[in-house]
């Protein structure tokens, strides 16, 4: 069964640093998406990318946070300059179709900033 | 901006016994997803709910969508241990974007 796979599972950096997290949608999905998951708490929407361009950003989704589709198959989250309240779980997750459809999640990126 | 709300947070209950879920929205949905996520995993897709009033079964899991499309249920009968994990609900409005329920984190003890 296709899944959507994410690299790498576990990310420390220091504050101020770049990071690049890196994802692979399913093959034939056009819609993909970012989500941050902090402990404990929600799943909370930061982006959704369709047709090489961000078709939707949440609040949480500022200068810091960009994204890119580099070739046909990565989608990738890139934060500039993280913070300490940068530290969560970043879920990647892709689907079909034009109306409301299932997201497939990835396994997930821990994000830690220290 | 559109508010997604879930009761309860945490529910223990007994191998067999029923549990239920709700969800809220601050504003009308144009559909609602369920999705349930294991201890150290990745949220899993459910279920979705489009039509006003729609309620659908998978097996034991009962979930229904209210009449006014603000309001959501999932219902599991005679609980078993593989059912523990948090379940959330999602919403989305006239955006894609899915506003995520704060979840119900679900313990079955044996």
């Amino acid at each position: 069964e296709p899944e959507v796979t994410q690299t790498p599972s576990h990310q420390v950096t220091q504050m101020g640093q770049e990071v690049i997290l890196r994802c692979v949608p399913i093959s034939n999905h056009l819609y993909f998406y970012w989500y941050r998951q902090i402990l404990g708490q929600k799943v909370e929407f930061l982006v959704s990318f369709y047709n090489n361009e961000i078709s939707e950003k949440s609040e949480i989704f500022d200068d810091q946070f960009s994204v890119e589709r580099p070739d046909g198959s990565n989608f990738t989250l890139k934060i500039r300059s993280t913070k300490l309240e940068d530290s969560a779980m970043y879920f990647c997750a892709s689907s079909t179709g034009t109306g409301p459809r299932e997201q497939y999640f990835g396994p997930g990126t821990r994000l830690t900033v220290t | 901006g559109q508010q997604v709300m879930q009761i309860p947070q945490y529910q223990h209950v007994q191998e067999g016994e029923d549990f239920t879920t709700y969800c809220n929205s601050s504003t009308t949905l144009s559909n609602i997803q369920w999705y349930k996520q294991r201890p150290g995993g990745h949220p899993v897709f459910l279920i979705q709910l489009v039509k006003s009033g729609e309620v659908k079964k998978q097996k034991r899991l009962t979930f229904q969508f209210g009449e006014a499309k603000k309001n959501s249920s999932l219902h599991i009968t005679a609980t078993q241990t593989t059912d523990v994990g948090t379940y959330f609900c999602a919403g989305s409005g006239s955006a894609r974007q899915l506003t995520f329920g704060s979840g119900t984190q679900l313990t079955v003890l044996p």
